[in-house]
């Protein structure tokens, strides 16, 4: 048990509206990451951070912000969903070794 | 050419065949990999880390071919709780270092 905790664990939202999903960890891990993964398309990288207040672009980041106030905290936010981010969206760490590990994932629909 | 590179399968096997696939990797710096075993609707898990030219871990074993960039898992007895998808992940050292994960591998084991 790598300390991780996503929340929300499912969403349902409408197009337009602001999400922010939140990532929690207890051990004081300086990477973080968030993923989201699609069928055809494996994970993805949309943001990471390497430390407080500290973030940068993933291969994905278009239509996706995020921010580090905390150690513990990692956000994404969708300013305005769309249908196209619909998916599942995973937070990750990287620990000691450099071995990553996952949340339990955060299940969005955009309507 | 994609850092990361699986075959997506499905590999059907019976059980208590041996059944292997390969990552290839794009990057000759990479230096450590790992193993991921996703089940359905959960996050990845780890399964096995490669430090050096393989790694043994039960019917599990790892092999790193670094002149040909590629890293096999190997499962041996499989078993039907052996049906996932795989992820292999690279890593090496340095401040562009972005983990990026191979889509996976499909293993469905039957009876």
């Amino acid at each position: 048990d790598a300390g991780i905790t996503q929340s929300p664990r499912h969403k349902v939202t409408e197009t337009g509206t602001p999400v922010t999903l939140r990532c929690h960890q207890t051990e004081n891990h300086r990477y973080m990451y968030w993923y989201r993964q699609d069928p055809g398309h494996g994970l993805r990288l949309i943001h990471y951070s390497y430390g407080v207040k500290d973030t940068d672009k993933g291969e994905v980041s278009d239509g996706y912000s995020v921010s580090r106030s905390k150690t513990e905290d990692f956000l994404l936010t969708l300013e305005s969903a769309t249908s196209s981010q619909t998916s599942v969206y995973f937070c990750a760490i990287e620990s000691s070794g450099n071995t990553i590990y996952f949340g339990e994932g955060s299940w969005l629909t955009v309507v | 050419r994609k850092e990361v590179e699986q075959d997506p399968g499905p590999f059907n096997v019976p059980e208590g065949a041996t059944v292997a696939f390969n990552c290839t990797y794009s990057n000759s710096a990479s230096q450590s990999f790992f193993w991921y075993r996703q089940d359905c609707r959960k996050e990845p898990k780890l399964l096995m880390s490669v430090y050096s030219s393989g790694n043994e871990d039960g019917r599990f074993t790892a092999q790193l071919n670094r002149a040909s960039q590629y890293i096999s898992l190997l499962i041996r007895d499989s078993k039907l709780s052996d049906s996932a998808t795989y992820l292999c992940v690279p890593f090496r050292a340095g401040g562009s270092y972005i983990p990026t994960f191979g889509r996976g591998t499909s293993l469905i084991v039957h009876p």
